[in-house]
């Protein structure tokens, strides 16, 4: 299976920063990767698939970008809304996997 | 619009069967390619299982010959039918709907628990 590692695994910041999330694939997987945003209690909301391309209705402060096994998902001028734990998910090959996740924290 | 609506989760002795349901709207289930996704208590979400428009399906090895993912077109719903349920079975399970085949869910429904406890 392909392993997905995030970090930092928990990260805080202030509103109106920008900060970089990191996600590494334990193989290669072009661009096979999505991003959501999940916040306690709630499903997972889709950000961002095939690395880079940004889901219908998600505001464009939040850029992923990498291929083949690095990526980052950059979220800029944070506000408060944004503050949620942040999931990558590879589908290049099943079992598609996630990563374990990156805490954003006020 | 699209909603999607699980519903069958509960509390469910070791050993047992549940089928959870996934009732969609605005869009074909039947011609629309589906996944679930769990997530165990305080944990993070683990891929279970996918189905194509053309009925060709996925598990995680986790699951693979306990769980079966299936849909009703007159319904249009999706289905996880999942067998000889285990303690570590315990958590929120979502449907998730695709805009494209293979490609990751960009619409999920709320969830719903399933526990598995004696």
């Amino acid at each position: 299976d392909i392993q997905m590692t995030q970090s930092p695994s928990s990260l805080s910041a202030s509103v109106g920063d920008r900060v970089t999330l990191t996600c590494r694939a334990s193989q290669d997987i072009s661009t096979s990767l999505a991003w959501f945003q999940q916040k306690p209690g709630k499903a997972p909301k889709s950000l961002i698939y095939a690395a880079s391309s940004l889901q219908s209705g998600v505001p464009s402060k939040f850029i992923g970008s990498g291929s083949g096994t690095d990526f980052t998902l950059t979220i800029s001028s944070l506000q408060p809304e944004d503050f949620a734990t942040y999931y990558c998910q590879q589908y290049y090959r099943y079992p598609w996997t996630f990563g374990q996740g990156t805490k954003l924290e006020i | 619009e699209v909603q999607l609506v699980e519903s069958g989760g509960g509390l469910i002795q070791p050993g047992g069967s549940l089928r959870l349901s996934c009732a969609a709207s605005g869009f074909s289930v039947s011609s629309t390619y589906m996944t679930w996704v769990r997530q165990a208590p305080g944990k993070g979400l683990e891929w279970v299982s996918a189905i194509y428009s053309g009925g060709s399906s996925y598990y995680a090895d986790s699951v693979k010959g306990r769980f079966a993912i299936s849909r009703d077109h007159s319904r249009n719903t999706l289905y996880l039918q999942m067998n000889s349920l285990r303690a570590d079975d315990t958590a929120v399970y979502y449907c998730a709907r695709s805009p494209r085949e293979g490609y990751p869910g960009d619409y999920w429904g709320q969830g719903t628990l399933v526990t598995v406890s004696s």
